[in-house]
């Protein structure tokens, strides 16, 4: 049983440079989400997918973008890497609104130099 | 503004040494708060969901409790294993928007 599944783990990066992370959950759960984790801080909302072919900002988007591909797949891309960027980056899944935990991939280590 | 406010930051106790840690939560209109568990390298693993004030939930030698204000997560007993990260969040009546604290690192020595 996979649950929320997410890649890379780990990537470094030059500034200015692109990547996405891909994440993939398998309990058939209707919303994703991207969170960051830093030092000292609680986990921030970057973008959430309510449900399959919407996509909404959370509390800090800039500098990044989402595609809910399909019910299962929810990407973030970073067009131009800075290095406030680095970070931990978790996606998580649940199975609605009303249902509220979330469940959580195994995290996506990003360093931007 | 919403806020989720965890105390202390850091706890060390001895191996049976029973204690408490603190959520306080300023959400406007609350729609569930939550406490997981992070290990270090891993993700969040949800524990307790609680939805109003005086509900409580145990798990093994956790109990979740909430208040109007604040939510408390007591470790009865701990022993080395229940050594991580403990994570308050609150989610609002929007239900898609989940608050994290910053989380308490329990230290748990044998």
């Amino acid at each position: 049983n996979a649950g929320v599944t997410q890649t890379p783990k780990f990537q470094v990066l030059k500034t200015g440079q692109s990547m996405t992370l891909q994440c993939a959950q398998d309990m058939n759960h209707n919303s994703m989400y991207w969170y960051r984790q830093d030092p000292g801080m609680g986990l921030r909302l970057i973008y959430y997918s309510a449900s399959e072919g919407t996509t909404d900002k959370g509390e800090v988007p800039n500098g990044y973008n989402v595609s809910r591909l399909n019910k299962r797949e929810f990407s973030l891309r970073l067009e131009s890497a800075a290095p406030s960027q680095t970070s931990v980056y978790f996606c998580a899944s649940s199975m609605g609104s009303l249902t509220g935990e979330l469940f959580f991939g195994e995290g996506s280590r990003l360093t931007v130099l | 503004e919403d806020q989720v406010t965890q105390s202390p930051e850091a706890l060390r106790l001895q191996e049976g040494e029973s204690s408490s840690l603190n959520c306080s939560y300023t959400v406007s209109g609350l729609r569930g708060l939550f406490w997981y568990r992070q290990d270090p390298g891993k993700g969040p693993e949800f524990l307790f969901t609680l939805y109003s004030a005086g509900e409580e939930k145990e798990k093994e030698r956790l109990k979740a409790t909430l208040t109007k204000k604040e939510s408390f997560l007591h470790i009865t007993a701990p022993k080395p294993e229940d050594s991580a990260t403990y994570l308050c969040a609150a989610r609002d009546t929007g239900g898609f928007k989940t608050i994290f604290g910053a989380g308490t690192r329990l230290f748990v020595k044998a």
